[in-house]
């Protein structure tokens, strides 16, 4: 089966830098690349994706990189604020209808005002 | 436009219990997915409902079972409870025949503590 793991398991930026967090899989097969924000006490929020077809995808201070070959993707995110603060997760998946997705074990971020 | 809600927010059960978790999908969606998350860690994809039958499971053993309701909400039922199955539960909702059919929506959870 699918497995993934996520680099580094806690990651800690002053306010304003960028931060990067990695994730590698193990099933060539994979072609769909969530990542998720959760906050204490909540259930984990997308934030953004990538589909296999595409090397890299910007959505305001957060990107997402994928690479195929070497089989890693990448979460950044620019100009941190504090409520960035949170565990992020990196997932792959299948893009079938019975897709279901396998989860690094996160990255708690805390950014210092 | 709501959201997944799951209940109960918390439960705390005994060792040999069984318990019943329930999850309604975000509107217009189909598809219930089941992941336990314990402490300190990812999410584990427990087992996927659409059209009111089990399309996919994880590796879970048969004392985690489910089931879907024509209005698509879900339960996700553990018989027999073990310590270790003190975690927080995860409802994910999808829409099959979507243009992303994989983008899932989680609930908030159901935080269940076993004694």
């Amino acid at each position: 089966g699918e497995n993934v793991e996520q680099h580094p398991s806690t990651l800690s930026v002053q306010e304003g830098d960028s931060a990067v967090i990695k994730c590698t899989y193990s099933d060539s097969a994979s072609n769909y690349f969530p990542w998720y924000k959760q906050e204490l006490g909540k259930g984990p929020q997308l934030i953004i994706d990538i589909r296999s077809n595409v090397g890299e995808k910007k959505d305001q201070r957060i990107a997402v990189t994928l690479n195929k070959t070497a089989k890693h993707f990448s979460l950044h995110i620019t100009e941190t604020q504090p409520e960035d603060s949170a565990v992020y997760f990196c997932a792959a998946s299948i893009n079938t209808n019975a897709g279901k997705s396998t989860f690094g074990d996160g990255t708690t971020l805390t950014v210092k005002p | 436009d709501a959201g997944v809600t799951q209940s109960p927010t918390h439960l705390i059960k005994t060792r040999g219990q069984q318990v019943t978790l329930r999850c309604s999908p975000k509107s217009g969606h189909d598809t219930v997915s089941w992941y336990q998350q314990a402490l300190g860690q990812g999410p584990q994809f427990i087992f996927q409902y659409y059209e009111e039958e089990e399309r996919q499971r994880g590796n879970f053993p048969d004392r985690f079972s489910g089931h879907q309701f024509p209005n698509y909400s879900s339960e996700l039922n553990v018989n027999a409870l073990l310590l270790g199955d003190s975690a927080l539960y995860l409802c994910a909702s999808s829409l099959v025949g979507a243009l992303n059919t994989d983008t899932q929506y989680f609930g908030p959870g159901t935080r269940l503590t076993v004694l």
